[in-house]
């Protein structure tokens, strides 16, 4: 089974929509992150989360909630985004923060169209 | 201040020829980390390789290696023996500590096309 997985993989959505991406890791980590990854620009950090406890949130909008019930899911409460913040959202796990030799598996990415 | 560079926007290499795509990082830690991921059309992140500041030898993993030049700050990847499969794009990113974040700080990518 793969490792990270997300879904939706698609989502449209309108700006007075409310959804969520769901995001679950199958290998026992204990560290999970959002990333936004928008056309021509690298990756950004969105949040972390250490055993169910966030830990970082990197200056991210309220409308953008997330959640994270256990260390094997994660998920992202979506409302009234606006169109730029249309992006692939990548989630991505690891064993843990301790190091900086800890290796984040990524998922396969939302690709998440605001209209 | 940007912590990854990769200057190359986009590369062309011939089918089983060997390509190295260029990262150069930014950081005033002794201890950081140093990754390669491929990312294809479909999405998904996929990890290659791996390289710690206080490793000696280069990272290999099969036809990935990375030569690291830590006086240059420089990590490249090396692709040997190029496939159709490897035209993806590339990220260089570094974990440090220096701002105490526990993520990655990633670069632009470099777009690989292998041609037949």
């Amino acid at each position: 089974e793969t490792g990270v997985t997300q879904t939706p993989r698609h989502l449209v959505m309108g700006m007075t929509n409310k959804k969520s991406l769901k995001c679950e890791q199958h290998l026992g980590h204990n560290a999970m992150y959002w990333y936004k990854q928008s056309a021509k620009k690298p990756l950004e950090l969105m949040f972390v989360y250490s055993l169910e406890e966030r830990v970082e949130n990197n200056s991210v909008p309220s409308r953008f909630s997330p959640e994270c019930p256990n260390s094997s899911h994660l998920f992202l409460h979506l409302h009234t985004l606006q169109p730029e913040d249309s992006a692939l959202y990548l989630c991505a796990s690891s064993q843990g923060l301790a190091g900086t030799q800890e290796t984040q598996y990524f998922g396969p990415g939302t690709r998440l169209l605001v209209l | 201040a940007q912590k990854i560079t990769q200057t190359q926007p986009g590369m062309f290499v011939q089918e089983k020829e060997a390509v190295t795509l260029d990262c150069t990082y930014d950081t005033s830690d002794q201890s950081y980390g140093l990754f390669w991921y491929k990312q294809p059309s479909s999405g998904e992140m996929i990890f290659l390789i791996y390289q710690g500041s206080y490793d000696e030898q280069n990272a290999t993993e099969g036809r990935y290696s990375l030569n690291f030049q830590k006086a240059r700050k420089s990590a490249n990847l090396v692709i040997s023996a190029s496939q159709l499969g490897d035209s993806a794009m590339y990220f260089c990113a570094m974990r440090d500590h220096h701002t105490g974040r526990r993520a990655l700080t990633f670069g632009s990518g470099t777009r690989l096309q292998v041609q037949p």
